[in-house]
């Protein structure tokens, strides 16, 4: 079974700064796929970035950009210019290439103070 | 394009009833996955439909299941619901092409609390 381990439960930031949240997992496949996903105090999960296992290049959308190193099985997500509206829960997720469903991590609470 | 929706979005239940949570994907989208969310276990996977049938199943007692209907609509049910069951219920809809390469898609998910 897969395992996915954010180590850091709260970090805060001033305003834009840069951030960097921690994300590790464990897996004995090959082929997957990972994800940063933020929920807001609204509780909607909202996808952030998405990077498949098999591409070398780091994703980047926007502000936002990840670090992922599959040796390590490391999946960091930066936040440059973090705004206000950048506070939430930061989940971590990992899926596989069969029909499971994701398996998350416990989440980063990120603070933005102004 | 509107998003997933879920019914109802606040829920109170007392001990030993059952309840049924819905969930609209995104229109094209055939795959429909829940997720229990709890502050002691975290954002947990119950079940995935696709196409009326269910490809997957997490780690729940039998008492949690659902279905989809031929529009890829998903129900869940909770039968003899016990405290343990609140939670927020997060459904998720995607492509569902071979593979599992899709992103999920999420709602804005069903509060249920139980007395």
């Amino acid at each position: 079974a897969q395992t996915v381990t954010q180590s850091q439960p709260e970090m805060s930031v001033q305003e834009a700064e840069t951030v960097t949240l921690s994300c590790t997992y464990d897996t004995s496949e090959s082929n997957y796929y990972l994800f940063w996903y933020k929920q807001p105090p609204s509780r909607q999960m909202i996808l952030v970035i998405r990077q498949e296992a098999y591409k070398q290049q780091n994703a980047t959308e926007n502000r936002f950009s990840v670090n992922f190193q599959k040796a390590a099985k490391s999946f960091s997500l930066k936040i440059s210019d973090s705004q206000l509206g950048d506070t939430a829960m930061y989940f971590c997720a990992f899926k596989g290439g069969g029909a499971d469903g994701l398996t998350f991590g416990k989440g980063t609470h990120l603070i933005i103070q102004p | 394009k509107a998003g997933v929706t879920q019914t109802p979005r606040y829920l109170i239940k007392t001990r030993g009833q059952q309840v049924t949570l819905s969930c609209s994907p995104i229109s094209g989208h055939r795959s429909v996955s829940w997720y229990q969310q709890t502050p002691g276990q975290g954002l947990q996977f119950l079940f995935e439909y696709f196409s009326e049938t269910q490809r997957n199943k997490g780690n729940f007692p039998g008492r949690f299941s659902g279905r989809q209907f031929s529009n890829s609509r998903s129900e869940m049910n909770v039968s003899t619901l016990e405290l343990g069951d609140s939670a927020l219920y997060l459904c998720a809809s995607s492509l569902g092409l071979a593979g599992g390469s899709e992103t999920q898609y999420f709602g804005p998910g069903t509060r249920l609390l139980v007395l």
